[in-house]
């Protein structure tokens, strides 16, 4: 069955530490979102993707890096520099089209220790 | 700018009543909208979506919303509460050339007690 994987599920990161979540569709989906939720903000945008080699910022990039090297791949780098790292992060892919809404991963919860 | 906005981060009902979360939306060209489940520490799952074609929308797990123009809402209805419904829930916009991004609300909690 299609879908989008999410990996690792639960990850740790000691302060100064990269860390990377990885994000993979098999949906044949162009387009692909990286979200942080937060308990009571809802999901913020960080980065997002409509094609391949090509990637925006969205709302809070800040700290953060990724890369579309392949079209079902769109792995997030949670750097040093982002402050407060802590939190859900959710990724996303849909087709081309305003009406086709987003298709979500499981998720990765992301603890600084 | 479109946005959402979602009234009552919590909700409350008992099981067997009516379920009624609200949206409204603001968007200056025709929206397309959302709404979205989600269970602890998993994704968000697509409940159901307004396309412009009929503004009575159904969806699954016996979701339904009506589009109103005239009152910029999207509210999200089930007749009869189940303990299963206890989630979060999310409404969310967009539009033709918007990029395909949507901009969700910050969530609404449904809680179901016996």
């Amino acid at each position: 069955d299609g879908g989008i994987t999410q990996s690792p599920k639960y990850l740790f990161r000691k302060e100064g530490q990269n860390v990377t979540l990885s994000c993979e569709q098999n949906l044949n989906h162009d387009a692909m979102y990286w979200y942080r939720q937060d308990p009571g903000q809802g999901l913020r945008l960080i980065y997002y993707s409509q094609i391949v080699n090509d990637f925006q910022k969205g709302d809070i990039a800040e700290g953060y890096s990724v890369s579309r090297e392949k079209k079902e791949s769109f792995p997030l780098t949670v750097t040093s520099a982002q402050k407060n790292p802590t939190a859900f992060y959710l990724c996303a892919s849909s087709l081309t089209g305003a009406n086709y809404g987003y298709t979500f991963g499981s998720g990765t919860r992301l603890t600084v220790v | 700018a479109q946005s959402v906005t979602q009234l009552g981060s919590h909700v409350s009902v008992s099981e067997g009543a009516l379920v009624l979360l609200r949206c409204n939306y603001s968007s200056s060209v025709p929206p397309y909208l959302f709404w979205y489940v989600q269970y602890p520490n998993q994704g968000l799952q697509l409940l159901l979506k307004y396309t412009s074609a009929a503004t009575l929308v159904k969806g699954i797990n016996g979701f339904e919303a009506e589009f109103k123009k005239s009152e910029t809402s999207f509210h999200l209805t089930k007749p009869s509460a189940h303990m299963s419904d206890a989630a979060e829930y999310f409404c969310a916009v967009t539009f033709t050339g918007g990029g395909n991004k949507l901009t969700f609300g910050t969530g609404t909690q449904l809680k179901v007690e016996l």
